[in-house]
């Protein structure tokens, strides 16, 4: 079964970091770029990052660019989200997800095909 | 980053068919980039539905269905049913930059 899951969220005081986990199985993890979303509570989706299957290109959203970093463990299947000065506007739920990226004579895509449940970042005093 | 907009609510009756729009600008839904699409439901992941603009996941009910004018993506669900009700999401990649978008949420309620 494809599966990811989530960890290492919890509550966190302003300015402190974090370190999110997404453990990958049933699929090839080296083949596949990664993508971490958020959502703060009853919002939207919001993209944070994305890395492609080597971890040579990296991107983020304006908003954590200096302050969140994306990285992959092939040998470990895992994903990680390393979060430092948060702010309280960082409180969401936080998913892992496969991203499949490409192009077509019709367009460029990237889509999110496979999503974990999510893990609760909560930053507050 | 330019924003994806979508409405916030649309509404339908078990059978009929609704579309949710999804609306860019000439340098994302417009042009190069194809549009995703996700469902969700409250306190749950969201599922991917519609992909490369038209193109349906397998297991993904035929009753959703993807299009694009112009600067304007669309999902369309026929044949409304209970279990439709949740939110829907549309996505793109921004421009010519490897940045990815999320419009706002529509949310879908069945009456």
């Amino acid at each position: 079964e494809v599966q990811l899951v989530e960890s290492g969220g919890g509550l966190v005081q302003p300015g402190g970091s974090l370190r999110l986990s997404c453990a990958a199985s049933g699929f090839t993890f080296s083949s596949h770029w990664m993508s971490w979303v958020r959502q703060a509570p009853g919002k939207g989706l919001e993209w944070v990052a994305n890395i492609n299957q080597a971890g040579s290109e990296k991107y983020y959203v304006d908003s954590v660019k200096g302050r969140f970093t994306i990285s992959r463990d092939t040998a470990k299947n895992s994903l990680y989200l390393q979060m430092n000065s948060l702010r309280v506007d960082d409180t969401a739920v936080f998913y892992c997800a496969r991203g499949e990226v490409g192009g077509t004579l019709l367009g460029r895509y990237y889509y999110m095909d496979v999503w974990g449940k999510g893990t609760t970042v909560t930053v507050s005093s | 980053q330019s924003a994806l907009t979508q409405p916030a609510s649309v509404s339908g009756s078990p059978g009929q068919s609704i579309t949710i729009s999804c609306t860019g600008s000439s340098s994302d839904v417009g042009s190069y980039n194809l549009v995703s699409w996700y469902q969700q439901y409250p306190d749950k992941a969201p599922k991917l539905m519609i992909y490369e603009g038209t193109k349906r996941p397998s297991g993904v009910s035929n009753r959703f269905s993807g299009s694009k004018s112009g600067n304007t993506a669309s999902l369309t669900i026929s044949g409304l049913q209970a279990e439709d009700e949740a939110d829907y999401y549309c996505s793109s990649y921004a421009g010519s930059s490897t940045d990815v978008l999320f419009g706002g949420g529509t949310k879908l309620t069945v009456l």
